[in-house]
């Protein structure tokens, strides 16, 4: 069974540019979920998608946006981009939580640097 | 809280040792966590996760004990093979209210096998 998916894998743009980050679910999986991993930092909780619904949101700005396809597939669009956007952005995907199914299982993520 | 902080606890081991790796973790209304790998240049994998409803939990080689009391939580890898070096991560979930669906992580720490 394939993992879940990411592309691409390393990207670099420069600041005030905009960005669009590709995600998919392992199969049967309904929810996808996105994390900011900076440099030094931990995995801090961006965004929350099920069934295309956006369902939670973590503490970043508007900039910071993203759709789920009927797929089940994700894109997370950063704009204007800013130095600090320097990370590792990790998808993870799981089985829906109405089922009681709380496992996140996480793709091999993007590496984005700002210049 | 969000998961801060620059310097990762570190943990050496030689080869066939048992470790254990601690987490404290932030929320007395967390009632999921969950344990990840992560290896360089890769995205968090899964291990091993517990509901807040037990104190153990067992795997392959693996073992999760939370202590609810001291909101505390262990990751026992019995027999260390230098394959285990990683950085470890726990998470905690809230499973209602404004962290739904949001995994909490800790700050990490720095796994290394000495053959």
């Amino acid at each position: 069974e394939a993992g879940v998916t990411q592309s691409p894998t390393h990207l670099i743009k420069t600041r005030g540019q905009q960005v669009t980050l590709r995600c998919s679910p392992i199969s049967g999986h309904t929810s996808v979920y996105w994390y900011q991993q900076a440099l030094g930092l931990g995995l801090q909780f961006l965004l929350w998608y099920d069934e295309g619904e956006e369902r939670n949101r973590g503490n970043f700005p508007p900039r910071f946006s993203g759709r789920q396809f009927p797929n089940y597939s994700s894109e997370l669009n950063v704009n204007a981009l800013e130095l600090e956007d320097s990370a590792l952005y990790l998808c993870a995907s799981s089985l829906p939580l109405r089922q009681g199914k709380r496992t996140q299982y996480f793709g091999p993520g993007t590496r984005l640097l700002v210049l | 809280g969000e998961s801060v902080g620059l310097h990762l606890p570190t943990l050496s081991v030689q080869e066939g040792d048992n470790s254990i790796i601690n987490c404290a973790y932030s929320n007395s209304a967390s009632d999921y966590f969950i344990w990840y790998k992560q290896e360089s240049g890769k995205g968090p994998q899964f291990i091993i996760d517990i509901r807040s409803n037990m104190d153990k939990r067992q795997g392959q080689r693996v073992t999760v004990l939370l202590n609810k009391t001291v909101k505390h939580l262990s990751l026992q890898i019995a027999a260390t093979q230098p394959g285990d070096s990683a950085v470890y991560f726990c998470a905690e979930n809230i499973s209602r209210g404004t962290s739904y669906g949001k995994l909490t992580f800790g700050q990490g720490t720095i796994l290394t096998v000495h053959p």
